[in-house]
């Protein structure tokens, strides 16, 4: 167990749908980071808060949006699913804002599956 | 930008063979560079890490050194054994791409008993 947890672990559900995906942060982490990993696309940086505030933007869709909670959990939020957005979601923590040597812990990931 | 090409997969072996997995980058500055290991059904963890040229991270009989002359960070293990089937990912972090952590396409690596 790593420490980060993710909900929910599998999701199935229809294009043009919503679906919140949900992340807690490891104990006394305040950075979390989205990834995306599909077949095509490899693992792919989405976003990354550091105590409530966004940090810095990868290949977010306009479609997905993400926030931070005070209690530090976070939440990335698919709309309009379409079948290419089927993947695993991962979030990860870590305890600083950004530096080159800071760790990532990662969660066990979110598979979507759109049908 | 920044970014990571490692060597496509998959890779077969048998326990006790030797593995290697190339990874080179491109970087503005001095990155950090790590391995990650995704086990089957798992997320990604760290397998190890170097920060500067010619630091050799090591973990579980796994090395790699940090080489800037030729861009590289080859993962190396002298003998595999069946539990290390699993996809690697090489990874990098700068400065210049403000500190987001790059990955490469991972390779899959199954060791056969």
């Amino acid at each position: 167990d790593s420490g980060v947890t993710q909900t929910p672990k599998h999701l199935i559900t229809a294009t043009g749908q919503r679906v919140t995906l949900r992340c807690s942060p490891r104990s006394g982490d305040l950075s979390v980071y989205w990834y995306q990993q599909s077949l095509d696309q490899g693992l792919q940086f989405l976003i990354q808060y550091y105590n409530g505030e966004e940090r810095a933007k990868g290949n977010i869709l306009e479609r997905f949006s993400a926030q931070q909670f005070p209690d530090l959990h976070s939440e990335l939020n698919l709309s309009s699913l379409e079948l290419g957005d089927s993947a695993l979601y991962f979030c990860a923590s870590s305890v600083g804002r950004a530096s080159s040597a800071n760790v990532l812990t990662f969660g066990a990931g979110s598979r979507l599956t759109v049908l | 930008g920044d970014s990571v090409t490692q060597m496509e997969g998959p890779v077969t072996l048998s326990e006790e063979a030797f593995l290697t997995i190339n990874c080179t980058y491109t970087a503005t500055g001095y990155p950090s560079l790590f391995w990650y290991v995704q086990y089957p059904g798992e997320g990604l963890q760290l397998l190890l890490k170097a920060t500067k040229a010619d630091d050799k991270g090591s973990n579980k009989g796994f090395e790699a050194t940090y080489r800037k002359e030729t861009t590289s960070f080859h993962l190396e293990k002298g003998s595999v054994q069946v539990s290390d089937s699993a996809v690697y990912f090489c990874a990098l972090k700068s400065r210049s791409n403000d500190y987001k952590l790059s990955f490469g396409a991972g390779t899959t690596v199954t060791v056969r008993a």
